[in-house]
């Protein structure tokens, strides 16, 4: 069963640095990876789809990119904004099975003035 | 840009009622689920459904049912809602493809 892990759960940051935010899974075989951003008591937010043929994709001040064979995914941010403040999430498609996304519980953000 | 819609933001309802949370998307997606999150759980899986009439079980069916008479909406009912089942209930759609998937805005519950 795939299992997806974030770390940190919580990060604070003052504005105008750069973060990477980390996601692993442990079954390698997947069929894409997605960044999603969480404002509090609102829906998800597609950022960014990494499919697992790729290493990276970019939107602006933000750049993820994917290791597949290590499990392994990060979500950089450049230049860091309060209105970064959020929650985000990784998700992974798993190859081969139904199209359900399977989730990390998440890295709450906060960039502080 | 594809818009999944939730019925609605809030809702408190009593133990033991039969509760529908609807969600509509305009984009013909073959896929659409439901999953539920909560802290420190984070977005778990209820159902999902691959077409009209089709649906499959997710993590945490249990206590749970679906529907999909139309392929734009996918309804998840609570036979007898209980206060174990307050949470938040997020709908997604999507092929599934190189675009991902997208989600609604999300349904708050509250069963009292």
């Amino acid at each position: 069963k795939q299992e997806v892990t974030q770390i940190p759960a919580a990060l604070s940051v003052p504005e105008g640095e750069n973060l990477v935010l980390n996601c692993s899974f442990t079954d390698s075989a997947i069929y894409n990876l997605q960044w999603f951003r969480q404002d509090p008591g609102k829906g998800l937010t597609s950022l960014l789809l990494i499919q697992s043929s790729q290493r990276e994709q970019t939107s602006g001040r933000l750049n993820a990119s994917l290791d597949k064979s290590s499990g392994r995914s990060t979500l950089y941010i450049a230049a860091s904004q309060p209105g970064d403040s959020a929650t985000y999430l990784c998700a992974v498609r798993a190859a081969g099975t139904a199209s359900k996304l399977t989730f990390g519980t998440g890295t709450r953000l906060q960039v502080t003035l | 840009d594809v818009k999944v819609t939730q019925s609605s933001r809030y809702l408190v309802k009593r133990t033991g009622e039969k509760v529908f949370l609807e969600c509509v998307q305009d984009m013909d997606h073959e896929n659409m689920f439901w999953y539920r999150q909560d802290p420190g759980l984070g977005l778990r899986l209820i159902y999902f459904s691959y077409d009209v009439k089709m649906k499959e079980k997710g993590d945490i069916p249990e206590g749970y049912s679906v529907s999909r008479e139309k392929k734009e909406r996918f309804s998840l009912i609570l036979e007898s809602a209980s206060t174990n089942q307050t949470s938040m209930y997020l709908c997604a759609s999507g092929t599934g493809g190189i675009y991902g998937y997208t989600f609604g805005s999300g349904t708050r519950l509250t069963v009292v």
